[in-house]
């Protein structure tokens, strides 16, 4: 299985809604990523988990919230966001850190 | 300066045509190279790795390597229509004690005309 998922692959939700973004690798790999990406631009990184620990957090707002329960998942939680940051939200999984990534298909957020 | 510069597109080839994508990058201690393709609305899909200078190739693709210049290729041979997309170049910059961090040039929209 050599499949990174994401769930859901659509989310539309107002500013003041909890949501979850869910991720899932079976590939036995340790370090786990979430990018943002906007329309025309390349993705951009938002979290680094490394062996379930968090290890880079690019000075992301704090109405994003990652959390890594296992080495196979990765959440990210959602609370009182703005009509800025909708995009598309990538998920990606690698052997360890400095190794190739890759990607699952995304979750289009749309902030109303 | 940027960390990853492409070439700016698009980039327009006819059908059967080699395509040549550049990327250049600042860092001079990164070790991994890499080529995503983006289709319009998908995510991006790893299509080349590399690691030490010269060229690898895979199929109609061939990265090429120049650490000395702080240069990465991708050339596409025999081009399809299907090759039409985005190609992302991206360097794994070597943050100490950071885990892995891949720094993304802005992308080059590659169009293969029949």
């Amino acid at each position: 299985d050599t499949e990174v998922t994401q769930t859901p692959k659509h989310l539309v939700m107002g500013m003041t809604n909890k949501k979850s973004l869910k991720c899932e690798q079976h590939m036995g790999h340790r370090a786990m990523y979430w990018y943002k990406q906007k329309a025309k631009k390349p993705p951009e990184l938002m979290f680094v988990y490394s062996y379930e620990k968090l290890s880079i957090n690019e000075s992301v707002p704090s109405r994003f919230s990652p959390e890594c329960p296992n080495s196979s998942l990765l959440n990210l939680h959602l609370h009182a966001l703005q009509p800025e940051d909708s995009a598309l939200y990538l998920c990606a999984s690698s052997a360890v850190a400095y190794n190739e990534q890759f990607f699952g298909p995304g979750t289009r957020l749309t902030v109303l | 300066q940027k960390e990853v510069e492409q070439n700016s597109g698009p980039l327009s080839v006819p059908e059967g045509a080699i395509a040549s994508l550049n990327c250049t990058y600042s860092d001079r201690v990164s070790q991994s190279f890499f080529w995503y393709r983006q289709y319009s609305g998908k995510s991006p899909e790893l299509i080349m790795s590399i690691y030490s200078n010269g060229d690898k190739e895979d199929g109609r693709f061939t990265a090429q390597l120049n650490k000395a210049s702080q240069y990465v290729s991708l050339l596409i041979r025999d081009s399809q229509p299907s090759d039409s997309a985005t190609y992302l170049c991206a360097v794994n910059a070597m943050i100490y004690n950071q885990g892995g961090k891949l720094i993304f040039g802005q992308g080059t929209e590659l169009s293969v005309k029949p």
